[in-house]
């Protein structure tokens, strides 16, 4: 079955350290990848999206980044967190679904609470 | 561009009350419409589609019918749970089009 991991579930950082989330997806191949930010009291905000190894798409100039270093892991990344970092952080992804042409279903990971302070 | 407007809430009712919250979107194609719903502390869920004009929707109670005239996609539940109280995201996605577009969430809290 198709699954996603997305870890750590919880993550408190200080002001200018570094970070790293991990999502990993299994049971599909050549998935496209997000990643969704979720601000306190706010909707979903798309920060990247990678349609295949090393292909990285930003939706939002931060100091954040990606990367994708292989086909089914999709890497959250900052050399020095923000306050305004703090956000609750969801792993996507999505393949076209079988028989539904165009349509991309979409599978979110149970995501990651990062508090920066 | 493409948006998705819903209402923000946060919705309280008591529990068997009739549900609606609604969504209305603006795009540039023809789009899918979904609901999702996260529930505190986890991740979204996909709670049901609809892909095309005229089609309904519809999951664990739920229904939204694609109304491409009013450009709308409601949510309706005819007797809600506590066990629904959760966050409601309305989104779309454009045919072959690879992101999603979501609106800002509703919090609905279903009183016992």
């Amino acid at each position: 079955s198709q699954t996603i991991h997305q870890w750590p579930a919880t993550l408190v950082q200080p002001v200018g350290s570094p970070l790293s989330l991990e999502c990993t997806v299994e049971g599909t191949s050549n998935p496209n990848l997000y990643w969704y930010r979720q601000a306190a009291g706010r909707g979903l905000q798309l920060l990247f999206y990678s349609v295949g190894i090393g292909q990285i798409s930003s939706e939002v100039p931060q100091n954040l980044s990606a990367s994708r270093p292989q086909d089914r892991q999709f890497i959250l990344s900052s050399k020095k967190l923000l306050l305004s970092d703090s956000g609750f952080y969801l792993c996507a992804w999505s393949v076209k679904v079988q028989g539904e042409d165009g349509h991309y279903g979409y599978t979110f990971g149970s995501g990651t609470r990062l508090t920066v302070v | 561009g493409d948006s998705v407007t819903q209402m923000e809430g946060p919705v309280t009712l008591s529990e068997e009350a009739f549900l609606t919250i609604n969504c209305t979107y603006t795009a540039t194609g023809y789009p899918s419409l979904f609901w999702y719903v996260q529930y505190p502390g986890e991740g979204l869920q996909l709670l049901l589609k609809a892909t095309k004009a005229d089609d309904k929707g519809s999951n664990k109670g739920f229904e939204a019918t694609y109304r491409k005239e009013t450009t709308s996609f409601h949510l309706e539940k005819g007797s809600v749970q506590v066990s629904d109280s959760a966050v409601y995201f309305c989104a779309l996605t454009l045919l072959y089009g690879q992101n999603f577009v979501f609106g800002p969430g509703t919090r609905l809290s279903v009183l016992p």
